[in-house]
């Protein structure tokens, strides 16, 4: 079953704008990954989270991890074009199996 | 970087044939690969862990005898789809854990599989 709830699951913004997806998960974690999967194609990672970390920069990207609220956030400064994609949560939540259990996904789209 | 191929990228079959579906991790060695299955505008469902020189671990609800796993080294897992179904039609993407990798650490995603049945 899924673990993350992703929200918005749709959003749509003006080339140069911030966007900003929200993830929330159910169970304890080791660690939240951030996904990116551009249509048709595989994943890229973009960052990894662990459980008492609480923020996390690279580059134009921000990620944040609320342990207490089961919930993260990743944020995406400036956007450009070539945002444009499917982004998803991962939590790797079974210790020694490391399987990932992904959220549903927020479809962003940049408009020039 | 880890890279982690898969071939074919994209399969067209009649109903009721096999369809296999290899995952090669290409610069480092993998105990342990997963499988995924992701349908149209949907997320990624595990499907099975594939561990070198044991059995998969399959999900609940994942057939082991519809779709075959074979781990046979450590740079690659097969996954067989046996008598495929036009239900059968979806993108399949295999990630790798590299050996020695830390608990928790990044998993490296394969480019997918996009099999389609007629």
């Amino acid at each position: 079953s899924q673990q993350g709830e992703e929200d918005p699951q749709a959003l749509s913004i003006q080339e140069g704008e911030n966007a900003t997806m929200n993830c929330s998960y159910k169970t304890s974690i080791n660690n939240l990954q951030w996904y990116r999967q551009n249509s048709g194609r595989g994943l890229v990672h973009l960052i990894l989270i662990r459980s008492n970390e609480r923020e996390k920069h690279s580059g134009r990207l921000r990620v944040t991890l609320d342990t207490s609220k089961k919930s993260s956030s990743l944020l995406i400064t400036a956007s450009r074009a070539a945002d444009t994609a499917s982004y998803f949560c991962a939590t790797d939540v079974f210790r020694g199996a490391q399987k990932l259990v992904f959220g549903q996904g927020t479809r962003l789209t940049i408009n020039p | 970087g880890a890279v982690v191929s898969q071939h074919p990228s994209r399969v067209i079959c009649k109903s009721g044939t096999s369809v296999k579906i290899e995952c090669r991790s290409l610069d480092f060695q993998a105990t342990t690969m997963f499988w995924y299955r992701q349908f149209p505008k949907q997320s990624l469902m595990l499907m099975a862990t594939s561990n070198e020189g044991s059995k998969a671990t399959y999900e609940q609800g994942v057939e082991k005898d519809k779709f075959l796993i074979n781990h046979a080294s450590l740079t690659l897992s097969t996954l067989t789809v046996t008598s495929a179904h036009p239900e059968d039609s979806s993108f399949y993407i295999c990630s790798a854990i590299p050996l020695n990798r830390g608990q928790g650490e990044t998993q490296y995603f394969g480019p997918g599989t996009r099999l389609l049945v007629l």
